[in-house]
């Protein structure tokens, strides 16, 4: 099966500073990559995502690569604010393959104001 | 307002004494998981369901059971729960098969087992 792992696990950055988190999957097969975000006491909520036959996507201050070639993807953030602290999971999915999502281990950021 | 109802928030029980999560979506979607999240090893599928009465294992199934009798309702059940379920447990709900697209998430239930 598919194995996602995540780097790195916890990530302290002054607010204004960018933040990068990386992934990297297993199953060559993977065609699609969602980053979530989860605040304290809440279930995780999708921020952004990217399918395989695209290399780079950007939603404002967040924007996900992909290098299929190497199987791994990452988030960037620009302009960190606190409200950005939180734990971030990347994960990975073959899409129509009865409902497999793979999640890594998780990244704790947190902007410092 | 859309949204995947878990109950309990919290839920602190003894070895052996059969529990039921509950797990309720009002968006009339097809796709529902059981994650459990423990720390270092992210979110962990035990379950999913495709549609009424359709249900397959996911990478952490053991110990639990499912069912999907109706549509909105996907409920956990721990037979004889165990210390080494003790963990943080989220309902997720989708439109698209593999979350895409997004999976909804329910706020988690905190289950401690002594």
């Amino acid at each position: 099966g598919e194995n996602v792992e995540q780097h790195p696990s916890t990530l302290s950055v002054q607010e204004g500073d960018s933040a990068v988190i990386k992934c990297t999957y297993s199953d060559s097969a993977s065609n699609y990559f969602p980053w979530y975000k989860q605040e304290l006491g809440k279930g995780p909520q999708l921020i952004i995502d990217i399918r395989s036959n695209v290399g780079e996507k950007k939603d404002q201050r967040i924007a996900v690569t992909l290098n299929k070639t190497a199987k791994h993807f990452s988030l960037h953030i620009t302009e960190t604010q606190p409200e950005d602290s939180a734990v971030y999971f990347c994960a990975a999915s073959r899409g129509n393959a009865g409902n497999m999502l793979t999640f890594g281990g998780g990244t704790r950021l947190m902007v410092k104001p | 307002e859309a949204q995947v109802t878990q109950n309990p928030r919290y839920l602190i029980t003894v070895t052996g004494k059969k529990l039921t999560v509950t797990c309720s979506q009002n968006m009339n979607h097809e796709y529902m998981s059981w994650y459990r999240q423990d720390p270092g090893l992210g979110l962990r599928q035990i379950y999913y369901s495709m549609n009424v009465e359709v249900t397959d294992k996911g990478d952490v199934p053991e110990g639990y059971k499912v069912s999907r009798k109706e549509k909105r309702n996907f409920p956990l059940i721990l037979e004889s729960p165990s210390p080494n379920q003790t963990s943080l447990y989220f309902c997720a709900s989708s439109l698209y098969p593999d979350g895409e697209y997004g999976y909804t998430f329910g706020s988690g239930t905190r289950l401690t087992v002594v």
